[in-house]
Formats: structure tokens, C-alpha cells, sequence
């Protein structure tokens, strides 16, 4: 497809549990976001990738959320001993990142529920 | 002071009137600015991009920008009841020291309301 894709769609998992979400980018482009969005609230920035390396990751909000992109494209979330707390729509978008052309495209997103 | 700030609203418009969003932001090296639309379980859809002081139309939205006052607005004509959704505005960070765009910073959205 030429859009970000996400996997999975849906994600509810126990308290203390490990989870990996999944996003592939449009192809090509360079920069890829995470964001973490609760109801009502804005997109909050966790972590963005240039190409294999993370420029940013300040949003991460601790040392249970580690973010990988090892060839450039694929991306993958993980969280460690997941809590209640950490329910919420994870969002990836990615962006060609060319001078100012920096147009960045969301994925349908991952809601994970933690129980 | 957050980085990105808009009012949450909502803001409710009769169908056919003007609907204004406004965001202010923080960061003075800010070079690239975006409205995204965000309807109720669904993720956000950009609708605007604006880079250079002065306005952007496209359609029924006009973009506005000015870097001296640190001010993005979205201006919406003709607004139909279609157009009822969150609206985000979104601010690449410019990265101190560095050529280079930095991370993309959202505000918390403005809910409208185009009431027939």
C-alpha cells in the first residue's frame, strides 16, 4: 500500500506485559515519528527516527519504552512491563524530510489497552 | 509554557460562516507549520502546509502565518457540517546548531462545531 501502515490495529495485553508495535512507512521517506495520543488530548511526541538513528527521543516517557528502526524503514515500539497508564493510541507517521519539505503522514494508528 | 498551544474549544459556527483557529508557539526557529484534521476515532489528516510569513489558500482553507508574532491560524469559509472535527495544529521544531528540521510538535486541537 503507499500509505504508513500499523500493526496491529487493536492491542490489549495484561498489566506487566511486553509489547511490540509495528509501522512501516510510506516508502522513501526518510523521518518517522511515534506519538502517543490520549482521548481528547493532542498528539504527544515520544521519539523520531532520520533514517536509522533516533534524532529525538525525548518524548519517551521512561527507560519501559525503547523505539528501534534498524534498516531505515521499519519501525518498531516496545514497551516493558506494561501498565494501565500506558493505554492510549500510539500514532507513527513518517515524512520525506527533504529541505522544508517536511509533510508527515499518519498510519490509522495502534490502540493499545492495558488491563 | 507548552510548545504549541491552542484554545480546545469547541468553537461552533452556523453552516455557511467562517470558522478561525488559532495556534501560537514557542519556538522562534520554527520554519515549517501544518494543520491536520482529526475526526472522532479516526488519526489526523493533513490538510495545510505553510512555510513562508503571509497567506495559503487552498480551497475553502486559507493558512496564516506570522514568524515576528510566532502565530499560525486556519481559516475555514463556507463551513459545512462535514468540516465538525479536531483540528491540530503542528510545528517543526527547529533543531538548535543544526541545518536540519527537528521533531514535529503538536498542539491539543481545537474541537469545531458547524452547527446546520
Amino acid at each position: 500500500g503507499a500509505g504508513v501502515s500499523q500493526t496491529p490495529s487493536n492491542k490489549v495485553t495484561e498489566k506487566g506485559k511486553y509489547v511490540e508495535l509495528r509501522c512501516d512507512p510510506i516508502s522513501g521517506h526518510t523521518a518517522l515519528y511515534w506519538y502517543r495520543q490520549s482521548l481528547g488530548q493532542g498528539p504527544e511526541f515520544l521519539i523520531y527516527f532520520q533514517g536509522t538513528g533516533a534524532a529525538d527521543d525525548s518524548g519517551l516517557p521512561n527507560d519501559r519504552f525503547f523505539a528501534v528502526r534498524p534498516e531505515g524503514s521499519v519501525s518498531t515500539l516496545k514497551i516493558q512491563r506494561t501498565e494501565r497508564g500506558d493505554s492510549a493510541v500510539y500514532l507513527c507517521a513518517s515524512s520525506p524530510h527533504l529541505d522544508r519539505d517536511t509533510e508527515a503522514f499518519f498510519g490509522q494508528g495502534t490502540r493499545l489497552t492495558v488491563v | 509554557q507548552k510548545e504549541v498551544e491552542q484554545n480546545s474549544g469547541p468553537l461552533s459556527v452556523p453552516e455557511g460562516a467562517i470558522a478561525s483557529l488559532n495556534c501560537t508557539y514557542s519556538d522562534r526557529g520554527s520554519q515549517s507549520f501544518f494543520w491536520y484534521r482529526q475526526y472522532s476515532g479516526k488519526s489526523p489528516e493533513l490538510i495545510m502546509s505553510i512555510y513562508s510569513n503571509g497567506d495559503k489558500e487552498d480551497g475553502r482553507f486559507t493558512a496564516q502565518l506570522n514568524k515576528a508574532s510566532q502565530y499560525v491560524s486556519l481559516l475555514i469559509r463556507d463551513s459545512q457540517p462535514s468540516d465538525s472535527a479536531t483540528y491540530l495544529c503542528a510545528v517543526n521544531m527547529h533543531a538548535v546548531g543544526s541545518s536540519n528540521t527537528g521533531k514535529l510538535i503538536f498542539g491539543q486541537g481545537t474541537t469545531l462545531q458547524v452547527k446546520p
